[in-house]
């Protein structure tokens, strides 16, 4: 089946260090996406991506870069990880000129 | 400028009908999403509203009102493992066709 898939599932870091999260999907589809859900708060957007060479910061970007390695692949980097960091990290695609996402299983980061 | 409101928890019982409200003001609006998320997991899509009405499927409905800034969520006929959060999401045309989520209602179904 066509899927979203993350790596890690969950990871514990240290504040300071450096992490990658990893998002791969088989969809075939153009747009990708990298959110993180806190408790109370919903999913908020961090970065977006139109197709390989395309970029954009969402509403909480500060602290995260990004990189679109292919159509297929899309990681999210904490340069240097602080506390308030700690939460569920979704990634998401979604087709050209579709509205519907499609979400990942998730990768749960804490950072201590 | 973008709001999106939703009740934080509601609670439920078994075979009952219940309804999560969602409000939003946002410019360049585009569309209504509803998305299921069990505890842990991904979120799963439900309904697209994006013109004004009502549209059903199953025992879930969904219904949007564009110049009340208004949608809601119909659940009939509750089973317990209806028990997760809703998020509504608003697409904004304006913001490269994005969603903007809503905080998510969290409902407890009980026997």
């Amino acid at each position: 089946d066509a899927d979203v898939t993350q790596t890690p599932r969950n990871r514990i870091t240290k504040t300071g260090k450096r992490i990658m999260l990893e998002c791969s999907q088989t969809k075939g589809h153009d747009r990708m996406y990298w959110y993180r859900q806190d408790p109370g708060l919903g999913l908020q957007l961090i970065y977006y991506s139109f197709d390989v060479k395309d970029i954009n910061k969402g509403e909480i970007s500060d602290g995260y870069s990004v990189s679109r390695q292919a159509q297929a692949k899309f990681s999210l980097s904490l340069e240097s990880a602080i506390p308030n960091q700690t939460a569920l990290y979704f990634c998401a695609t979604s087709e050209f000129g579709g509205n519907e996402q499609f979400f990942g299983p998730g990768t749960r980061l804490t950072v201590l | 400028g973008q709001n999106i409101d939703q009740p934080t928890e509601m609670t439920a019982t078994e075979g009952a009908i219940v309804q999560i409200n969602c409000t939003y003001q946002t410019s360049g609006f585009n569309g209504l999403f509803w998305y299921q998320q069990h505890a842990g997991e991904a979120p799963t899509f439900l309904s697209y509203n994006v013109l004004d009405g009502l549209e059903e499927k199953g025992r879930f409905s969904s219904f949007l009102s564009r110049s009340k800034g208004y949608s809601y969520l119909l659940l009939k006929e509750l089973q317990m493992k209806d028990s997760a959060s809703y998020l509504c999401a608003v697409i904004k045309r304006n913001y490269g066709q994005n969603f903007v989520f809503g905080p998510g209602t969290r409902l407890s179904v009980l026997p």
